[in-house]
C-alpha cells in the first residue's frame, strides 16, 4: 500500500535555531516528492518539489533531500522564524497519477521566542 | 495574478442534507483536483477534472462527486452528508505540465461542519 510517514509528529523549537523534520514513503514508482508548508486555517504552500532523480532542493531557508534507494526524505530548516510555526506535508506524486497526491499527516512546528 | 478561490469559506449543514462548494481555479489552469483533510486522516485526494472530464478517483463513496465547467471552474458536491464529512475541503488547480512535475496551487478551502 502506498504510504507516506512522517516525523516527528509535532516539534517545539526556539526561534532561531535549525531543524529537520523526516518522511519516509513507500510509494513506488513515483514522479516526484513535494513538500508544503500549511499555516493554520489555510491551504497548504508548496516548498520543494523533487524528481527522483534530484537529491537536494533549496528555497531560502528550507532545504529538502531525497535518497530514493531508501525511500526517505527530509526538510531542513536553518535559522527558524516564528512565522515557520506551522504544519509541513510531504507529499509524494505517485508515477503518472496527475495530482492524485499521498500525503503525509504532517509534522507540527511550534517555533517560540 | 490571482489565487485559488474557494466559496464559502465557512459551512455548516445538517446530517442528511446535501452541499455544493466551489472552485476557481488560477487563469490558465485547466486541471482542477479536490482534497479532504481530517485532524485524523490528514490530507485525502477526492479526485481531479481536465477538460470538463474526470481523470482521476480517489477512494471516497459515490455520495462525493464533481464537475467542471467550461471556463475550468469546478464544483463538488456531498450527498446525504453524514457527520464523519466534517472536513476542510481543498482545492487545488494546475497547468498540468508535460513530464509529471504537476505543481498545485491550493485555495484557502472550505471548513464543512456536519451537525
Amino acid at each position: 500500500k502506498n504510504q507516506v510517514e512522517q516525523s516527528p509528529q509535532s516539534l517545539i523549537i526556539l526561534e532561531g535555531k535549525n531543524c529537520t523534520l523526516q518522511c519516509n514513503y513507500t510509494v513506488s514508482p513515483f514522479s516526484n516528492l513535494r513538500w508544503y508548508k500549511q499555516d493554520t486555517g489555510r491551504g497548504p504552500v508548496s516548498l520543494t518539489i523533487m524528481t527522483f532523480s534530484e537529491n537536494t532542493k533549496s528555497n531560502g531557508r528550507y532545504t529538502a533531500t531525497l535518497d530514493a534507494d531508501t525511500k526517505q526524505s527530509s526538510l531542513h530548516i536553518t535559522a527558524s522564524q516564528l512565522s515557520d510555526s506551522a504544519s509541513y506535508i510531504c507529499v509524494v506524486s505517485p508515477y503518472q497519477a496527475g495530482t492524485a497526491l499521498i500525503f503525509g499527516k504532517g509534522t507540527t512546528l511550534s517555533v517560540s521566542s | 495574478k490571482a489565487g485559488v478561490t474557494q466559496t464559502p469559506r465557512y459551512l455548516i449543514k445538517t446530517r442528511g442534507q446535501q452541499v455544493t462548494l466551489s472552485c476557481s481555479p488560477i487563469s490558465g489552469h485547466r486541471s482542477v483536483s479536490w482534497y479532504q483533510q481530517t485532524p485524523g486522516q490528514g490530507l485525502q485526494f477526492l479526485f481531479e477534472y481536465f477538460s470538463e472530464t474526470q481523470r482521476n478517483k480517489g477512494n471516497f463513496p459515490g455520495r462525493f462527486s464533481g464537475r467542471q465547467f467550461s471556463n475550468s471552474r469546478s464544483e463538488m458536491n456531498v450527498s446525504t452528508l453524514e457527520l464523519g464529512d466534517s472536513a476542510l475541503y481543498l482545492c487545488a488547480s494546475s497547468l498540468n505540465r508535460a513530464g509529471g512535475e504537476t505543481e498545485a496551487f491550493f485555495g484557502q478551502g472550505t471548513r464543512l461542519t456536519v451537525v
